[in-house]
């Protein structure tokens, strides 16, 4: 069964830090893994797809990176922000577990704090 | 451009009541999914379908039904609620490929 593990649980940084949230899945076959934002009371936001075949992807200060073979990904956030404060999900889209039609196994998240 | 709207934003129930919340979606998505976010659980899928007239189980499907009668709706009914329901509901829909989902922003039930 896949299985998507993010540590830490919970972290908090002095604004302007550059920072690393961790991202473990328990089986390579995926079709992607995505990046998620969840403000407090808020849906979640797309922040990053990478596809199996991609290493890593950029967006602003946000870059994540995927090993496939090894079952994990990062999301990397440079000189952070309090805006930036939120929860981060990461989810993987398998290739079997009804991945087909698109279903996501999702981690319980990173809540990160950024204090000004 | 409104993506996926989901209603009511809040709802309190007594054990054994009955709701529909709805779902809409603007994008001529052909996929969409019902998920239950819980502390400590993360977000689960309830159900979901494949286009109109479409429904499958997920992961948590029992306590719940669903129907996708039009392309754009997906609705989630509760037939009789419990408190093991309290929960933040969220709706996503899909495209294909390599898009990613997109989320509405929940619907918080409280089951008392």
């Amino acid at each position: 069964k896949q299985e998507v593990t993010q540590i830490p649980a919970a972290l908090s940084v002095p604004e302007g830090e550059n920072l690393v949230l961790n991202c473990s899945f328990t089986d390579s076959a995926i079709y992607n893994l995505q990046w998620f934002r969840q403000d407090p009371g808020k849906g979640l936001t797309s922040l990053l797809l990478i596809q199996s075949s991609q290493r890593e992807q950029t967006s602003g200060r946000l870059n994540a990176s995927l090993d496939k073979s090894s079952g994990r990904s990062t999301l990397y956030i440079a000189a952070s922000q309090p805006g930036d404060s939120a929860t981060y999900l990461c989810a993987v889209r398998p290739t079997n577990y009804g991945g087909s039609q698109g279903n996501l196994i999702f981690g319980k998240g990173t809540k990160l704090s950024v204090k000004p | 451009n409104a993506g996926v709207t989901q209603t009511p934003k809040f709802r309190v129930l007594k054990t054994g009541q009955s709701m529909t919340l709805l779902c809409a979606q603007d994008m001529n998505h052909e996929y969409m999914y019902w998920y239950r976010q819980d502390p400590g659980m993360g977000l689960r899928l309830i159900h979901y379908s494949v286009g109109e007239g479409t429904t499958a189980k997920g992961e948590v499907p029992d306590g719940y039904n669903v129907s996708r009668l039009k392309k754009q709706n997906f609705l989630l009914g509760l037939e009789s609620a419990a408190p093991s329901q309290t929960s933040v509901y969220f709706c996503a829909s899909w495209g294909w490929g390599n898009q990613p989902q997109h989320f509405g922003d929940g619907t918080r039930l409280s089951i008392l």
